[in-house]
C-alpha cells in the first residue's frame, strides 16, 4: 500500500513565524502535491512537483513556498505565517502521468495565532 | 475562470442509490476524478473517467459527459459508511482543480 506520512497533525504557530510542513511517501512517486482544504472551498492546489528540485504553482502559490531536494520529501514553507493562513494542509503524491489517482497523507492542521 | 460545482449535501436511506452531481467549467482537460473523505480522513480515490460514459467500480459508479459539461457519482445499496464527503477533480496539463464537496448522510 501508498504510503503518504506528515510530519504533523496539529501545528500553532505565531503571525511571522517561519513554518515548514513535511511530507514523505513511500512509493517512488514522481508527483507530489501540496493542497489546502477549507470547509466550503474544497481542496485547492498550492503547488506540486514532478521531480526532484522541479516545482510547479498551483491555484494560491502567494505566502508559500516548496522544497523537494530527494524523490520521497516534499515541504511546504510558510514564509512568514499569517493567520488567513489557518487551514487543513493535505499532501499528496501519484505516479508519473496518473495524476487522477493520488494518495493523500492524513493531513496538518495549522492555527497561526 | 475554471470551477466545479457539487451539491452540498445529499441525504439517502441504507439500501438507497444516490447520485452526486458534478457541474463545470474550464477550457480543457483529460479527465474527471472522484475521492472519498470521511470526517478527520484523509481523501480517497475512487473512480477516474478520462472518456465519456459510465466507468463501473463494485457499488460505485462515475460518469462523464464532455458535451454537457457534467459528472456524476452513483453510489448503489448504500451503507451507513458512505456516510463522508465526495470530491469531484479534474486533471489537466500541471492543473488538478476540485469541486467543493457534496457530503452525503446515510441515514439508518
Amino acid at each position: 500500500d501508498v504510503k503518504v506520512t506528515q510530519s504533523s497533525r496539529y501545528l500553532v504557530k505565531r503571525t511571522g513565524e517561519k513554518v515548514f510542513l513535511e511530507c514523505v511517501q513511500d512509493m517512488d512517486h514522481e508527483n507530489m502535491f501540496w493542497y489546502r482544504q477549507d470547509p466550503g472551498l474544497g481542496l485547492r492546489l498550492i503547488y506540486f512537483s514532478y521531480d526532484v528540485k522541479m516545482k510547479e504553482k498551483g491555484d494560491i502559490p502567494e505566502g508559500y513556498s516548496v522544497s523537494r531536494e530527494k524523490k520521497e520529501r516534499f515541504s511546504l514553507i510558510l514564509e512568514s505565517a499569517s493567520t488567513n493562513q489557518t487551514s487543513m494542509y493535505l499532501c499528496a503524491s501519484s505516479l508519473l502521468g496518473k495524476a487522477e489517482t493520488q494518495y493523500f497523507g492524513p493531513g496538518t492542521r495549522l492555527l497561526v495565532l | 475562470g475554471q470551477s466545479l460545482e457539487q451539491p452540498s449535501e445529499v441525504t439517502a436511506v441504507e439500501g438507497a442509490i444516490v447520485q452526486i452531481n458534478c457541474t463545470y467549467q474550464t477550457s480543457g482537460f483529460y479527465g474527471l476524478s472522484w475521492y472519498q473523505q470521511h470526517d478527520g480522513g484523509a481523501p480517497t480515490f475512487l473512480s477516474y473517467n478520462a472518456l465519456d460514459g459510465l466507468e463501473e467500480t463494485g457499488r460505485f459508479s462515475s460518469f462523464l459527459s464532455r458535451s454537457d459539461s457534467y459528472g456524476y457519482l452513483l453510489l448503489q445499496e448504500l451503507q451507513m459508511k458512505d456516510s463522508a464527503s465526495y470530491f469531484c477533480a479534474l486533471r489537466g496539463t500541471y492543473k488538478y482543480i476540485f469541486g467543493t464537496g457534496t457530503r452525503l448522510k446515510v441515514l439508518a
